[in-house]
């Protein structure tokens, strides 16, 4: 059974930087991607960002240039850090396994949901 | 990237079937079979309840469905339980290994 375990400082100041850590327990680390998804309080989702366990990243473009997602295979963790907060990002921060590849008849398939959640962090960011 | 439109809520009584539409563009619902929808109670997190348009994750009971047409997808919850109540978010691959969410249907049991 897979489990997703994260972490982080709930209450951070304006301009401070974010910082928050997925463990994930069981499964495969190797063959997914991992994601961070926020949840402002009362409002929709918003995807963040994934990693592999190769470093290899991709960010939401509206995000991209305050965030940093790196990964340590030793631990099976993931970690995500946000620069530069403000009010508006306040919201409760989940951890996801995402994306998975795989070879369909010898084409590389590449399939986005996400199955397995972390218990979810709120952050409040507040003067 | 803009969320996918959701309505903001639906309701429906004990029995009945409801369908929660998710408009993108052609840009990602309408140019790929990736579109997930995922359940969601007060306080907890999301939980998987359909993938690639119209498949369920074992676990997950055959009154949910999905499906697409189009830049819509859609979600049906045929034999509405109280249980059901939740919000509902769906979501899409939008190319260059991006995401995007809804904007999350509140749906009510009457």
């Amino acid at each position: 059974q897979v489990q997703l375990q994260q972490w982080g400082a709930g209450l951070l100041k304006p301009s401070e930087t974010l910082s928050l850590t997925c463990a994930v327990y069981g499964g495969s680390f190797s063959g997914y991607y991992w994601s961070w998804i926020r949840q402002p309080p009362g409002k929709g989702l918003e995807w963040i960002g994934e990693i592999n366990h190769s470093g290899s990243t991709n960010y939401n473009p509206s995000l991209k240039s305050r965030v940093t997602i790196s990964v340590d295979t030793s631990k099976n963790q993931f970690s995500l850090k946000l620069s530069s907060v403000t009010a508006a990002d306040t919201a409760v921060y989940y951890c996801a396994r995402g994306r998975r590849i795989t070879m369909v008849r010898g084409v590389r398939k590449d399939t986005y949901y996400f199955d397995y959640w972390g218990q979810g962090t709120l952050v409040t960011v507040s003067s | 990237q803009s969320a996918l439109t959701q309505p903001a809520s639906v309701s429906g009584s004990p029995g009945q079937s409801i369908t929660i539409s998710c408009t993108g563009t052609s840009s990602d619902v309408g140019s790929y079979n990736l579109v997930s929808w995922y359940q969601q109670h007060p306080g907890k997190a999301p939980k998987l309840m359909i993938y690639e348009v119209s498949k369920r994750p074992s676990g997950v009971s055959n009154r949910f469905s999905g499906s697409k047409s189009g830049n819509t997808a859609s979600l049906t919850i045929s034999g509405l339980q109280a249980e059901d109540e939740a919000d509902y978010y769906c979501c899409s691959y939008a190319g260059s290994f991006h995401v995007v969410f809804g904007g999350g249907t509140k749906l009510t049991v009457l």
